[in-house]
């Protein structure tokens, strides 16, 4: 019972380095998302992709970069880590882009950049 | 735009006390709430939800009522245990599922 899996777990990067975040989902879910945790301030999201084919910019997207792969996988890329990306981003999937519908999160991943 | 208030924490509270995170919110149309919880190490997970006004959501022991004359969705426990110690968060939903996070809320209970 996976739910939603997110890759790697941690990672450290210097400033510069380039980097992608992967995520899956066994749910068959149609919509997924990035969100990325900052002490003081919850969750914002990155990027979004209501359903197979299609991406788009949320809130904070500067800096990023997704690929909807397939049903199953969206990653995230980081081109060029800066220190303000140090973070703990976290993917989420819905069965479908409403509002009245549960989200299911991955476990994270805990980024630093140095 | 559309944002979600919560209350600071941490909230430290004894075991079997009485728990109440305030959450307001400011939008356009009528969104869905949330209260998702995030136990330390772990993802966010759904706690409760409501989808229109003066709808209650339940779960655990916890309770949260959608007030729209006051755009609020206070969440309350009764009596915590110390299994409940974790961060709280009220989120609004938006198109295309995408949610909107206030701040989250420590809530630490000693036995």
């Amino acid at each position: 019972n996976a739910g939603v899996t997110q890759t790697p777990k941690f990672q450290v990067l210097k400033t510069g380095q380039s980097m992608t975040l992967q995520c899956a989902q066994d749910m068959n879910h149609n919509s997924m998302y990035w969100y990325r945790q900052d002490p003081g301030m919850g969750l914002r999201l990155i990027y979004y992709s209501a359903s197979e084919g299609t991406t788009d910019k949320g809130e904070v997207p500067n800096g990023y970069n997704v690929s909807r792969l397939n049903k199953r996988e969206f990653s995230l890329r980081l081109e060029s880590a800066a220190p303000s990306q140090t973070s703990v981003y976290f993917c989420a999937s819905s069965p479908e882009g409403r509002m009245n519908t549960e989200a299911f999160f991955g476990q994270g991943t805990r980024l630093t950049v140095v | 735009g559309d944002s979600v208030t919560q209350m600071e924490g941490p909230v430290t509270l004894s075991e079997e006390a009485f728990l109440t995170i305030n959450c307001t919110y400011t939008a356009t149309g009528y969104p869905s709430l949330f209260w998702y919880v995030q136990y330390p190490g772990e993802g966010l997970q759904l706690l409760l939800k409501a989808t229109k006004a003066d709808d209650k959501g339940s779960n655990k022991g916890f309770e949260a009522t959608y007030r729209k004359e006051t755009t609020s969705f206070h969440l309350e426990k009764g009596s915590v245990q110390v299994s409940d110690s974790a961060v709280y968060f009220c989120a609004l939903g938006n198109s295309w599922g995408k949610l909107q996070f206030g701040a989250g809320t420590q809530v630490v209970v000693t036995p």
